[in-house]
């Protein structure tokens, strides 16, 4: 079985400033995790995806992502919003299911970027 | 270019009637899968597909009916049985099942009327 929890279901940035999206996952292998982000009304962009080569993944726009083993994370930064950011996040783990591979969806973090 | 498609963007539905919402894609991608997204809430799986001609129940398959006669095509069918429809629904497609990345098609959303 696996889980992803999202820490914040919303975070709010100032433009410029750091982002930091909070992920937690379990599961019962050695899984591949993912971020995606999602603009309104449209469908689900890859920003990165980790997949046990290196534990600092760098994806598109300046984001980055940290897996840590030791405390199931893979949590999310940017070191400085831009108001194209202002989205929803989902972290995503997968693993072995019923028949090929399964991904599990976090319930999102919404984020704001004020100007 | 390669990608993704899915039609309509928007679709309305009657009470009793069944919808049909298209996904093409030009990857060459074997899998294909639906997902059914809720306000607020993370992706569900409704039905994948690892082959031409065949296709598996996911964790909210109830309602839905799909088909995979071609590589391309995976299209969903609401039934009139799936009784609360309204949700933004996103196609994905991977190269295999194991392990690989799935992209997404734009999405449609469909309302009750």
């Amino acid at each position: 079985a696996q889980s992803v929890t999202q820490l914040d279901s919303h975070v709010s940035v100032s433009e410029g400033t750091p982002v930091l999206l909070r992920c937690n996952y379990s599961s019962s292998y050695s899984p591949s995790l993912f971020w995606y982000v999602q603009h309104p009304n449209k469908g689900l962009q890859l920003l990165l995806k980790y997949t046990s080569a290196a534990t600092l993944v760098k994806g598109i726009n300046g984001f980055e992502a940290e897996f840590k083993k030791s405390e199931t994370s893979f949590h999310l930064t940017k070191p400085s919003a831009h108001m194209s950011d202002a989205a929803e996040y989902f972290c995503v783990v997968s693993g072995p299911g019923a028949a090929g591979n399964k991904l599990t969806f976090g319930g999102g973090t919404r984020v704001l970027v004020k100007p | 270019d390669g990608g993704i498609t899915q039609s309509p963007k928007y679709l309305f539905r009657k009470e009793g009637q069944n919808v049909t919402l298209s996904c093409e894609q030009n990857l060459n991608h074997d899998a294909m899968y639906w997902y059914r997204q809720d306000p607020g809430q993370g992706l569900r799986l409704i039905y994948y597909s690892q082959i031409v001609n065949d296709f598996q129940k996911g964790d909210i398959a109830e309602g839905y009916s799909v088909s995979r006669e071609k590589k391309e095509s995976f299209p969903l069918t609401v039934t009139s049985a799936q009784k609360n429809p309204t949700a933004f629904y996103l196609c994905a497609s991977s190269i295999g099942p194991a392990g690989e990345t799935q992209y997404f098609g734009p999405g449609t959303r469909l309302l009750v009327l």
